[in-house]
């Protein structure tokens, strides 16, 4: 089993419509990091959580320590929101990063 | 903002051959890793360097070598390539400070071996 899951694996919506992806860990943690791969391969990096919750335009990020669980939240979806969304934790014993294997994302106008 | 270069965007290459992937950071930073990316597996830690001719293996470096001879340069050698290589790689940087906890990725190389 994967230390780090992710779901759904693929995600279709129409514009405008608020998107969840979900990411749990069985491992104790550092941080969380949710990533966003554009097509063609380049990875940027959307937030960096240790705890709580972080907010960045239409984008919301929570973490939940005690169940181990993590949400990459969407408003207001656009298409140009369409690409692959990766969960990764930092582990805490050893400061491995560990990747989840990614949520497509398409989001149609 | 912190640039991290990868030499190829696309390469095809024979089984046997050795390839070369080259990853060029501009920040100056201590990290550097190879990761390969495969559909349904997510991103895998392949070698990493924290230092200039130091290396450490990752989770699968069965295959693969790297080198750093330079602190901007981090490369990754497939000394005979097979088909199940077939992937898109990825290089990322951070500085030494903040371990893995802040990467910097590269646009990806998808590499065909046929």
């Amino acid at each position: 089993k994967n230390e780090v899951e992710q779901s759904p694996q693929n995600l279709t919506a129409q514009e405008g419509e608020f998107i969840t992806i979900n990411c749990s860990y069985s491992v104790g943690i550092s941080a969380l990091h949710w990533l966003q791969q554009h097509p063609g391969g380049g990875i940027v990096s959307l937030f960096m959580l240790s705890s709580g919750k972080k907010k960045h335009g239409r984008l919301i990020a929570t973490i939940n320590i005690q169940e181990k669980h993590s949400s990459l939240h969407i408003t207001a979806s656009h298409p140009r929101d369409s690409a692959v969304y990766i969960c990764a934790v930092i582990k805490g014993e050893d400061n491995d990063m560990r990747f989840g294997a990614g949520t497509r994302l398409t989001v149609k106008p | 903002d912190v640039k991290v270069t990868q030499s190829s965007r696309y390469l095809v290459k024979r089984t046997g051959e050795k390839v070369f992937l080259e990853c060029v950071q501009d920040m100056d930073h201590e990290n550097m890793f190879w990761y390969r990316q495969d559909p349904g597996l997510g991103l895998r830690l392949i070698y990493f360097s924290y230092d200039v001719k130091m290396k450490e293996k990752g989770d699968i470096p069965e295959g693969y070598s790297v080198s750093r001879e330079k602190k901007e340069r981090f490369s990754l050698i497939l000394e005979s390539a097979s088909t199940n290589q077939t992937s898109m790689y990825l290089c990322a940087s951070s500085f030494l400070g903040q371990g893995r906890n802040i990467q910097y990725f590269g646009a990806g190389t998808r590499l065909s071996v046929l």
